[in-house]
């Protein structure tokens, strides 16, 4: 029983596209986040939530909308997909804001054509 | 300031041997330090951790060495095994995990 699940695992839109990618975590955890990780593999925050309020976020285009309908589950909404949004964004929960042990998704690979 | 710097970039050990991997960090409001593996294809996982109060931390053949004055942390990975080879990174926390840019680990029988 997977704990952090994302869908899809792969995408592959146009530019100008919209496009969402979902999260849903079975850990009984507070809070939520999303990374985005480049091509040099390097890991980067991009949002995070807590009991379905945000938290952080991280100078992140407003063309990215998290919403969070409840504190199981956080999906990445992103509007106008540009050529730069490829990469591979991961979603990821926590017991709450100070616990450090993240538990990760397997991740969705974005890419933008 | 919020920034993690982890050397080297990619390491390869011969099966059996040490791997090092080395962190530093400058803000000292970061209370706990995980690391993470992370294999192709995969998320990253959570392999161990340490909080500043404490100079060493061993499960297994991983453990994580903290020096709290010097701002460092590092992680050795004794008798390394073709199936560590993987990618580690370190991490340091306060509200959010801040990551090193990854050690590319490759062990060769």
């Amino acid at each position: 029983d997977t704990a952090v699940s994302q869908t899809p695992k792969y995408l592959v839109t146009q530019m100008g596209n919209d496009k969402s990618i979902k999260c849903e975590q079975n850990l009984g955890h507070d809070t939520m986040y999303w990374y985005k990780q480049d091509s040099k593999k390097f890991l980067k925050i991009m949002f995070s939530y807590n009991n379905k309020e945000l938290i952080i976020n991280e100078t992140v285009p407003n063309r990215f909308s998290p919403k969070s309908p409840d504190k199981a589950h956080l999906n990445l909404h992103i509007n106008s997909l540009e050529l730069g949004d490829s990469a591979v964004y991961f979603c990821a929960s926590s017991r709450d804001t100070t616990a450090g042990g993240y538990t990760f998704g397997s991740g969705t690979r974005l890419t933008v054509v | 300031q919020q920034q993690v710097k982890q050397s080297p970039q990619s390491l390869i050990v011969q099966k059996g041997g040490i791997s090092i991997i080395n962190c530093a960090y400058e803000n000292t409001a970061f209370d706990y330090f995980p690391w993470y593996q992370q294999f192709p294809g995969k998320g990253p996982a959570l392999l161990i951790a340490i909080r500043p109060d404490v100079s060493e931390k061993k499960e297994g053949r991983f453990t994580i060495s903290f020096n709290k004055s010097a701002k460092q942390f590092s992680l050795h990975i004794m008798d390394s095994q073709p199936g560590d080879s993987a990618t580690y990174f370190c991490a340091a926390n306060t509200d959010k995990l801040i990551f090193g840019t990854g050690t590319r680990l490759q062990v060769f029988p």
